[in-house]
C-alpha cells in the first residue's frame, strides 16, 4: 500500500536559517504529492503540491520537487522566519486523484527569533 | 476566507455523552467528504469517506457504531461521537474536495474534543 516516511522532529532553528525537512514515499504509479501546514489549534492548509515527476512545488518561499527516481519529496525554504513554526506534513494521493490521502507523521518546526 | 467550516471547535463533556460535529463546505457542494482522527504529536489517521446519500465508507479498525457519520446535504457532513469516553479525545478534522478529482482538499479547523 501508499506510505509516506517524514523526517521525524522536531527542528527547531533560528530565523533565516534554511529549512529542509525530508520525506519519502513508497506508492504504485504516479501519485500526487502535497505538504500541508497545520498552525497550532488549526486545520491543516495547502502548502504545495506537485503532480508529476520533476514538477516543483512552491509557495511563499517554500518548494518541493518530486524526484521519482529517489521516491522523494523533501520541503525547503532558503530563510524561515519566525511565522513558519508550525507542523508540516507530507502526503500523498492515489495517481490522478487528490482524495484519499496518506499523510507522514509530521515534523514539528519552531523558528527562534 | 475558509471554504471548509467545522464546528464546534472545541468541547468538553462527560463521559457517556454523544457529541456531534459539523462539517459544511460553504460556496460549493461536496458529495464526498473525509473525517480524520489526529491524537496528539502524531499524524492523521483517515476514519471514514462521506458519501452524500448513501453509506459511509469506513476504514480498516473503525468502529462505525461508535463514530456515525451522516451526509444528508450537499455542503454538511456530520460524525457523532456516541457514548463517548476518555480513549476518544481526541483532534478530529473533516475535509472536502471542490472541483475534479485531481484538486486539492479543503480542511476544516478541526474539533478539539476532550472526554472527562
Amino acid at each position: 500500500g501508499n506510505s509516506v516516511t517524514q523526517m521525524e522532529g522536531p527542528v527547531t532553528l533560528s530565523e533565516e536559517a534554511f529549512l529542509t525537512i525530508n520525506c519519502t514515499y513508497t506508492a504504485t504509479g504516479y501519485p500526487s504529492l502535497f505538504w500541508y501546514v497545520q498552525y497550532p489549534g488549526e486545520g491543516l492548509q495547502l502548502l504545495l503540491k506537485a503532480t508529476k515527476a520533476d514538477d516543483k512545488g512552491s509557495n511563499k518561499g517554500f518548494e518541493a520537487t518530486y524526484r521519482k527516481e529517489t521516491t522523494s519529496f523533501h520541503l525547503e525554504k532558503g530563510s524561515v522566519q519566525v511565522s513558519d513554526s508550525a507542523v508540516y506534513f507530507c502526503a500523498l494521493s492515489r495517481e490522478g486523484s487528490a482524495r484519499q490521502l496518506t499523510f507522514g507523521s509530521g515534523t514539528q518546526l519552531t523558528v527562534l527569533p | 476566507g475558509a471554504v471548509v467550516s467545522q464546528h464546534p471547535s472545541w468541547v468538553i463533556c462527560k463521559s457517556g455523552t454523544s457529541v456531534k460535529i459539523e462539517c459544511r463546505s460553504l460556496d460549493f457542494q461536496a458529495t464526498t467528504m473525509f473525517w480524520y482522527r489526529q491524537f496528539p504529536k502524531q499524524s492523521l489517521m483517515l476514519m471514514a469517506t462521506s458519501n452524500e446519500g448513501s453509506k459511509a465508507t469506513y476504514e480498516q479498525g473503525v468502529e462505525k457504531d461508535k463514530f456515525l457519520i451522516n451526509h444528508a446535504s450537499l455542503t454538511l457532513s456530520t460524525l457523532t461521537v456516541t457514548s463517548a469516553h476518555p480513549e476518544d479525545s481526541s483532534f478530529y478534522i473533516c475535509s472536502a474536495p471542490q472541483g475534479a478529482s485531481n484538486q486539492p482538499q479543503h480542511f476544516g479547523d478541526g474539533t478539539r474534543l476532550s472526554i472527562l
